[in-house]
């Protein structure tokens, strides 16, 4: 079945230890998409791909960064962690023309020590 | 711009009873509008969708939605909730109307909780 893919679903890190979140995606959807949600609130976006067009949240923190070095995976990169970065980090794609319908990971729960 | 509103962070039902999740949104194009559902430590799972034509759509495990364009509403219903219906519920509409800008504003969200 075509799917969103994230791994790890449990990623523990260190204060301050640079960690990266793996998304890929079997459906061939040209956008990709970078949430973080925190409990008890809705997604908020961090970043998208359209295509190779990084765009970038105006209040997304310097210390998230994203790479998509093709059509089928993309990266969350966060280069200190801080115990707000603690969350669900959720990746999503949609397809060109789909009124932004958007398919969605499992997850990967972050925790900070 | 748009947004979306959810009226109730919470709400709780009886099993078998009527499930009714309310949501508005405000749309300066034609909107598209999403529902999505998220169970415990799970991604957004799309239960249904409203592009154009049909106001009423049918989605998954038996939920349903109507466009109401004059009430600016997009309310979730289920005639018979199951426990099985407890998650949480996001509504959203597309930005930017067809011209697929790339997101969607989620509303806050609406926890629902079924009793038996």
């Amino acid at each position: 079945d075509a799917m969103v893919i994230q791994n790890p679903r449990y990623q523990v890190t260190q204060f301050g230890k640079p960690v990266t979140l793996s998304c890929s995606q079997t459906l061939n959807h040209n956008v990709m998409y970078w949430y973080q949600q925190k409990s008890s609130q809705a997604p908020k976006l961090l970043f998208h791909y359209y295509d190779k067009d990084f765009n970038n949240e105006a209040d997304t923190p310097d210390n998230f960064q994203s790479r998509r070095p093709n059509t089928s995976f993309c990266f969350l990169d966060i280069r200190s962690p801080g115990l707000g970065d603690a969350a669900m980090y959720l990746c999503a794609t949609s397809k060109k023309g789909s009124y932004n319908e958007q398919f969605f990971g499992p997850g990967t729960r972050l925790t900070v020590l | 711009a748009q947004s979306v509103t959810q009226l109730g962070s919470h709400v709780s039902v009886s099993e078998g009873a009527l499930v009714l999740l309310r949501c508005n949104y405000s749309s300066s194009v034609p909107p598209y509008l999403f529902w999505y559902v998220q169970y415990p430590n799970q991604g957004l799972q799309l239960l249904l969708k409203y592009t154009t034509g049909a106001t009423l759509v049918k989605g998954i495990n038996g939920f349903e939605a109507e466009f109401k364009k004059s009430e600016t509403s997009f309310h979730l219903t289920k005639p018979s909730a199951h426990m099985s219906d407890a998650a949480e519920y996001f509504c959203a509409v597309s930005d930017g109307g067809s011209s697929n800008t790339g997101k969607l504003i989620f509303g806050q969200g609406t926890t629902l909780q079924v009793k038996p």
